[in-house]
Formats: structure tokens, sequence, C-alpha cells
């Protein structure tokens, strides 16, 4: 089957790393996405990963895979209150159209 | 810039009506989604499209059907609307590439549907 979860909430003070983590069930997914929701705004995409790759560095962003796990987690460096927002990781099988996102993990920065 | 809206962003009906939600998308993208959002259930998906006339069933479609008659534009419409259908939909749309850059999906803004 194909769950994805992942921790409903989690709270950092402004300046600190946050890290959200994200476990899925499905081995044959090829492809793993971060989406960030805003407040009252649809899901943008903020990074992604291939299946075959332990890690991606995109700025203050780093993305770690534990494939063996089915782990995968986000890091935000120097978390901002711009960062307050709900993020989802989603995984998608290679060849497919769909993509299966998890529960959303609700981030808050405290200033 | 790219651009997926809804048609509204708030709608509230009675039980036993029925509903339809608009989606369009100015990217002339193949695939087309329809999610609802609920707290700590996170995004399910109730049907998709990737071609015109084309539907599939996602993981939650009982309730709902689709209908997908010009690429640019996807229907969900609620049949006979319950209180149990009241929550957020999420329209989204995506390129058919094999590409993963080019599988981002698009999402618009929402509509907040109640069922009183």
């Amino acid at each position: 089957g194909e769950d994805v979860e992942q921790s409903l909430f989690l709270s950092v003070r402004e300046g600190d790393s946050s890290v959200i983590n994200c476990t899925y069930t499905d081995s044959s997914s090829t492809y793993l996405y971060w989406y960030k929701q805003e407040p009252g705004a649809g899901l943008q995409l903020l990074t992604y990963i291939f299946s075959n790759m332990d890690m991606k560095q995109d700025q203050r962003l780093t993305v770690l895979l534990n494939k063996k796990d089915k782990h995968l987690s986000l890091r935000i460096a120097d978390t901002q209150t711009g960062d307050s927002a709900i993020y989802f990781c989603a995984e998608r099988k290679g060849g497919y159209q769909k993509v299966t996102f998890g529960t959303g993990t609700k981030l808050q920065v405290i200033p | 810039d790219v651009k997926v809206t809804q048609s509204s962003r708030y709608l509230v009906k009675r039980t036993g009506e029925k509903v339809f939600l608009e989606c369009v998308q100015d990217m002339d993208h193949e695939n087309m989604f329809w999610y609802r959002q609920d707290p700590g259930l996170g995004l399910r998906l109730i049907y998709f499209s990737y071609d015109v006339k084309m539907k599939e069933k996602g993981d939650i479609p009982e309730g709902y059907s689709v209908s997908r008659e010009k690429k640019e534009r996807f229907s969900l419409i609620l049949e006979s609307a319950s209180t149990n259908q009241t929550s957020m939909y999420l329209c989204a749309s995506s390129p058919r590439t094999g590409r993963v850059g080019d599988n981002e999906q698009f999402f618009g803004p929402g509509t907040r549907l109640t069922v009183l």
C-alpha cells in the first residue's frame, strides 16, 4: 500500500534549525518531494530528490533520504517566521502521474 | 506567471444540493487533479485526469464525479452534497513528462466548502 506519514506539529524558535520527518511505505517510489502550504494558499513545490540520491542541498534547505528505512527529512537552517506553514512530503513512482501526499506537518516559528 | 484558478474561495451549500467546483489552468498541462484536505489526514486524491475526457478514480472517489471536456478545465461534482463532504478542496495540474522537475504539481488556492 501507499502511506506517507508525518508528525502533525513542530514548534521551533526563530534562528534555530527545523527538521521535519516523513516515512513512506512504498519502496518502489522513485521521486520524493517537499511542498509548502502557506495560510490560505495552495501548495508550492519546495524541493525534490531522486531515490538514488542520499542528500540534496538548496540554500537553507537540506533533504536527507534513507531509502533502507524509507525515511525522508527536510532540514531548514536559520528558521524564519516566514517559514511558518504546513509542509507536505510526497512520493511518486517513475512513469506514474499520480503523487501520494503525506499528512502534513504544521511548523510554528516562535519569534 | 503560471496559474491555477478555482471558481470560489468559499462556498456554503445545503445537504442534498448538487455542487460544481471548477478549476482552470493556463499552462497547457495534460494532468489535472482534485484533492480534499482535512486536518490530520493531509491531502487525499479524489479523481485525476491525464487527458481531455479521461478520468481515473483516486483514493476517495465515492460521492464525487468529474468532468474534463476541455484541456484547461477540470470540474468536480458533488451529486448530492452531504455534511461529511465539508472540507477544503484543492485543484492541481502538472505536465505529463518523464522528467521529475516537470512533474511538479501547481495548485489552486482552494475552495472551502461547507455543507449544512
